[in-house]
């Protein structure tokens, strides 16, 4: 296993198409992040899976996003009618959660969308 | 509710010489605490963490962090820099709920 992954790594899309994106976490990891980062930012948290169930959502997760993890292994970020403001690397992270200890996410190398 | 401070968004630096990013949390919960830096287009690699125990953590690269809880602060620090050093670095905090918060981030400039 080499990690986290993310595909694809670039989206050029037309406002108002639907993209979908699909992150695979380290194997053994039972926890799922996505974030959202933009220019000049740090990455903001937008939702998060324990296995196969989502636990928080956050509210810059509009209507138009919404995320799966069937099954508790990949998981897919779709953006739908997008926005020009919608254009951002969106990054997928994973981490073991172990009870009583920090947990640390490794992230994969994002996904780069721009909306025209 | 968590936050973090980066309390420079840029840092230019001479090779070889000393650095200092600097970064401040609030939290009403323990935290844990991490450096991540990150290349053009590339996404984030852990440079360093502070879960328990000793509060100075060390990369393997050269930089450090001192975690202090009294000032609330995770500066990082490396004694001599390189061309290569040359990144965006972001502090990090997480809870035991898992989720990140995360710096607006400081942009480290190694000028030869």
């Amino acid at each position: 296993d080499t990690g986290v992954s993310q595909n694809p790594r670039h989206k050029i899309t037309k406002r108002g198409q639907n993209v979908t994106f699909r992150c695979d976490p380290i194997s053994e990891h039972n926890r799922l992040y996505w974030y959202r980062q933009t220019l000049g930012q740090g990455p903001e948290f937008l939702t998060y899976f324990q296995n196969e169930a989502q636990l928080e959502k956050s509210r810059l997760l509009s209507d138009r996003f919404s995320a799966e993890r069937p099954k508790g292994s990949f998981s897919t970020l779709e953006i739908q009618r997008t926005e020009q403001g919608d254009s951002a690397m969106y990054l997928c992270a994973s981490s073991s959660r172990r009870r009583g200890q920090g947990t640390e996410a490794f992230f994969g190398q994002g996904t780069r969308l721009t909306v025209v | 509710a968590q936050s973090v401070t980066q309390l420079d968004s840029q840092v230019p630096v001479f090779e070889e010489a000393p650095v200092e990013l600097r970064c401040n949390y609030s939290s009403s919960v323990s935290v844990y605490l991490f450096w991540y830096v990150q290349y053009p287009n590339q996404g984030l690699q852990l440079l360093l963490k502070y879960l328990s125990g000793s509060t100075l953590v060390e990369s393997i690269n050269g930089f450090e962090a001192e975690f202090n809880k009294s000032q609330t602060s995770f500066h990082l620090r490396k004694p001599s820099v390189h061309i290569s050093d040359t990144a965006e670095y972001f502090c990090a905090l997480n809870t035991n709920a898992g989720k990140s918060t995360f710096g607006d981030g400081t942009t480290l400039t190694v000028k030869p």
